[in-house]
């Protein structure tokens, strides 16, 4: 059973000061890995696809890694707009299931 | 403007009473999804369809029931709710691919008393 693991649960930040999100899978064949970010009240919003080991993905702020274990979202500079729940999502084999991380909870003070 | 919307957006209702919530995206995305979300356990994918009568199972099906008839809907069924469906309810759809770009509706929250 694929297993997600995202760490730290919760993270607060003071604007400006740069750190990373963890995602640690374990999927016997790993299709994709997704980033996606939630705003209370609202539906998670699509961020990154990373398909393989090296890959590279960055987007304003935001960049994300892939390894075979894990995956890091790096925030560099962040500002309180990017307080959000960062969710990691992996697919596994060529169906449509995906199976999600519990996410964490990233607040930035200003 | 390119949405998933779905209705009701919350809902209160009793054990036993049939309810549906509906889903509808306007962008001819061929994947449709229904997803659960949980304190503690995350989101999690319930029923999916790849088109037009052509639906699986995802990870937490039980109590659940879909239909895809039409490519731009897909309803889910709830027969016979029960105070474990108390839950966040989000649709989502993509199109063909693997870049799994999902656009997700605004969510449904459903209270079974």
């Amino acid at each position: 059973e694929d297993q997600v693991t995202q760490s730290p649960e919760a993270l607060r930040l003071q604007e400006g000061e740069s750190s990373s999100l963890n995602c640690s899978y374990t999927v016997s064949g790993l299709r994709g890995l997704f980033w996606y970010r939630q705003d209370p009240g609202k539906g998670p919003e699509f961020l990154f696809t990373l398909y393989s080991a090296g890959e590279e993905k960055e987007k304003e702020r935001l960049k994300a890694t892939l390894t075979k274990k894990e995956s890091f979202l790096h925030i560099t500079a962040p500002k309180p707009e990017d307080s959000a729940t960062y969710l990691c999502a992996v697919q596994e084999g060529s169906g449509s299931r995906l199976t999600f991380g519990e996410g964490t909870q990233l607040t930035v003070n200003p | 403007e390119a949405q998933v919307t779905q209705n009701p957006r919350y809902l209160i209702t009793v054990t036993g009473k049939k309810l549906t919530v509906t889903c509808s995206q306007n962008m001819n995305h061929e994947y449709m999804s229904w997803y659960r979300q949980d304190p503690g356990l995350g989101l999690r994918q319930i029923y999916y369809s790849m088109n037009v009568e052509v639906t699986d199972k995802g990870d937490v099906p039980e109590g659940y029931k879909v239909s895809r008839k039409e490519k731009r809907n897909f309803p889910l069924i709830l027969e016979s709710p029960s105070p474990n469906q108390t839950s966040l309810y989000f649709c989502a759809s993509r199109n063909r691919g693997t870049s799994y770009e999902q656009y997700f509706g605004p969510g449904t929250r459903l209270t079974v008393t």
